[in-house]
């Protein structure tokens, strides 16, 4: 079955990175893209970027172009957010979620991965 | 810049009653509306794609319709565990880009 694994829950200081691994297992992982979409305390779903599981052709939302880098390893199946310069605002639960080209949406979703941003 | 507004922010309905959630999008969009439902400490789970298509598993009280750019979920009956929240999401560019609604909380009355 369609399993999206994420990493664990972290901490970190304003200013510093913070990467999540996403572990995609039970399908063909190059015929689906990944996104990735953020969820802060008590607020709605926000759209952060999507990477082609193919080719690794990437897309960013406008408010985190600069800070976000989306990258695959094909080979194993993994997907990796990485965002830099955090703020207290970034605070949130983390989510990569399978899309599916023909229809687009997101048919399958990690766990989730709770980022803090704290000093 | 493609927005999409839901309506109504909370809605208390009763166990047995019809919902109707509603998703208005700014500007003329593609049929590749999608629903999602989100309960507490859970991922959301895709429930609707393509305007009016049930997901894997989902039941046959949940449909979606569309009308222009007004988009609509109805569950036709209410059953405990539909109490939660609902966003709508649409891919609005190429390379994919995507947003989603603001949400709506269905909560029980």
């Amino acid at each position: 079955q369609v399993q999206l694994r994420q990493s664990g829950p972290d901490l970190k200081k304003p200013g510093a990175s913070v990467k999540v691994s996403c572990q995609a297992s039970g399908y063909t992982f190059t015929s689906y893209g990944i996104n990735w979409v953020r969820q802060a305390p008590g607020q709605g779903l926000e759209w952060m970027g999507w990477i082609n599981g193919y080719n690794g052709d990437t897309n960013y939302a406008q408010s985190l172009r600069g800070r976000l880098t989306l990258t695959t390893d094909a080979s194993t199946g993994m997907a990796y957010m990485e965002l830099r310069s955090l703020r207290f605002d970034d605070t949130a639960i983390y989510y990569c979620a399978r899309e599916v080209p023909a229809t687009q949406n997101f048919d399958h979703w990690g766990q989730g991965t709770l980022v803090t941003v704290s000093s | 810049e493609v927005v999409l507004i839901q309506s109504p922010a909370t809605l208390s309905l009763s166990p047995g009653e019809r919902a109707t959630l509603s998703c208005r999008a700014s500007q003329e969009v593609s049929s590749y509306l999608a629903w999602y439902q989100q309960k507490p400490g859970q991922a959301p789970r895709l429930l609707i794609y393509d305007v009016s298509h049930r997901a894997t598993g989902i039941p046959a009280r949940f449909s979606g319709s569309r009308s222009g750019t007004d988009f609509s979920l109805t569950i036709s009956s209410l059953e405990p565990e539909d109490f939660a929240v609902y966003y709508c999401q649409q891919r609005v560019d190429w390379p994919p880009e995507y947003t989603f609604g603001q949400g709506t909380k269905l909560e029980i009355k």
